[in-house]
């Protein structure tokens, strides 16, 4: 079992070009997030989804967009990338209900430049 | 506003002993509270859960304890080992999402 797979790992863009990260876990678990991790700023919720067909904002939603495809999948797509979004991307998955810890994928090192 | 803040400098202590880490928060009232550790390169990987009803929780050689009251937790490391070295990340529980501080690296001597 993997857990949680994101793909890619890396990736450079140019500013202006769009690109969609993609996370798929095979725990059958049904909330799936994705943060954004810079240095000294610890984790920060970009977005996340408690069920297959739902998606809510976290504290850093502008300039991305998410689409929960299915239970097993959760994409993070960045339209126009800019030189603010360069992070380490992760994708994160629980159980549903309270007390349930998080599994988090290896992350996507994005630059943009 | 709503804020975690975990110990701002890195912690370095010698082997063999205990590391205490530090997570305060401001403007949240969690069920829960979690802790994480992250390795270069990595995403975290889940230690520890405290309730919000609970006071302390031990697991091998980590303790943590969770004071509603002050808005802290505390986590404890015994009989530190190098292979302890990394960074630990809080994490609160509230209304389905995991919000995290920002992280303490704490490095073990030999």
């Amino acid at each position: 079992n993997a857990g949680v797979t994101q793909t890619p790992k890396f990736q450079v863009l140019k500013t202006g070009q769009s690109m969609t990260l993609q996370c798929a876990q095979d725990m059958n678990h049904n909330s799936m997030y994705w943060y954004r991790q810079d240095p000294g700023m610890g984790l920060r919720l970009i977005y996340y989804s408690a069920s297959e067909g739902t998606t809510d904002k976290g504290e850093v939603p502008n300039g991305y967009n998410v689409s929960r495809l299915n239970k097993r999948e959760f994409s993070l797509r960045l339209e126009s990338a800019a030189p603010s979004q360069t992070s380490v991307y992760f994708c994160a998955i629980s159980d549903q209900g309270e007390y349930t810890e998080a599994f988090f994928g290896q992350g996507t090192r994005l630059t943009v430049v | 506003s709503q804020k975690i803040e975990q110990n701002s400098e890195a912690l370095n202590i010698q082997e063999g002993k205990t590391a205490t880490l530090t997570c305060n928060y401001t403007n949240y009232s969690p069920a829960y509270l979690q802790w994480y550790r992250q390795d270069p390169g990595r995403g975290p990987v889940f230690l520890l859960l405290i309730r919000e009803n609970e006071k302390e929780k031990r697991k091998e050689r980590l303790k943590v304890t969770f004071d509603t009251t002050l808005k802290q937790s505390l986590f404890h490391i015994t009989a530190s080992q190098p292979a302890d070295s990394a960074t630990y990340l809080c994490a609160l529980g509230q209304g389905g999402k995991l919000i995290f501080g920002q992280g303490t690296e704490l490095s073990v001597k030999p």
